[in-house]
């Protein structure tokens, strides 16, 4: 199984639908992250959480929320899709603030908005 | 000027060759640097970290010059397994998070 997982792989959804993706670790690491990836922009970071009671707003965290529901699970909503959310969607984790480790990516959600 | 900035590539190489990209960034309180490497359509993988003293890995070697606020990655004798976008990662003043480049896309021609 891999080290962080992400669901679904793939989605397509509504404009203005509520939309839900997941991701869970088995890394044991107290660090989530979501960065959201479009072509010529690279990664950009949405949101993050260094344990379960704490969130953090990202560069672009409008239109987006998130939950730590447990340190192995942090999700991201979307709570009214657009268009130009269409995009490849990371999670990824790390062990602790000195980032020797770098980051564990999980394999992405590619959304599209129609 | 944005925080990370890379060499905008496409990079096309024979095999065999030596080539490098260059990351340059803005915040000067930066302490950590890594270089990812990305396939098409999947997910970011560490490469490597980047030490002050500079470091290498078999083919690849990492540099920092914090002077100019730059980090390399050289690779030495391509691989067409090397093809991919290369990222470089660099922490916030804070150190809360990283900050990533836009990529630079390597092809490595037979």
């Amino acid at each position: 199984d891999a080290d962080v997982t992400q669901t679904p792989r793939n989605r397509i959804t509504k404009t203005g639908k509520r939309i839900m993706l997941e991701c869970s670790q088995t890394k044991g690491h107290d660090r989530m992250y979501w960065y959201r990836q479009d072509p010529g922009l690279g990664l950009r970071l949405i949101y993050y959480s260094f344990d379960v009671k704490d969130i953090n707003k990202g560069e672009i965290s409008d239109g987006y929320s998130v939950s730590r529901q447990a340190q192995a699970k942090f999700s991201l909503s979307l709570e009214s899709a657009i268009p130009n959310q269409t995009a490849l969607y990371f999670c990824a984790t790390s062990d602790d603030g000195t980032g020797a480790g770098g980051y564990t990516f999980g394999s992405g959600t590619r959304l599209t908005v129609v | 000027r944005k925080e990370v900035e890379q060499d905008p590539g496409p990079f096309n190489v024979p095999e065999g060759a030596t080539v490098a990209f260059n990351c340059t960034y803005s915040n000067s309180a930066s302490q950590s640097f890594f270089w990812y490497r990305q396939d098409c359509r999947k997910e970011p993988k560490l490469l490597m970290s980047v030490y002050s003293s500079g470091n290498e890995d078999g083919r690849f070697t990492a540099q920092l010059n914090r002077a100019s606020q730059y980090i390399s990655l050289l690779i030495r004798d391509s691989k067409l397994s090397d093809s991919a976008t290369y990222l470089c990662a660099v922490n916030n003043n804070y150190g809360q998070n990283f900050v990533f480049g836009p990529g630079t896309r390597l092809s490595v021609l037979p």
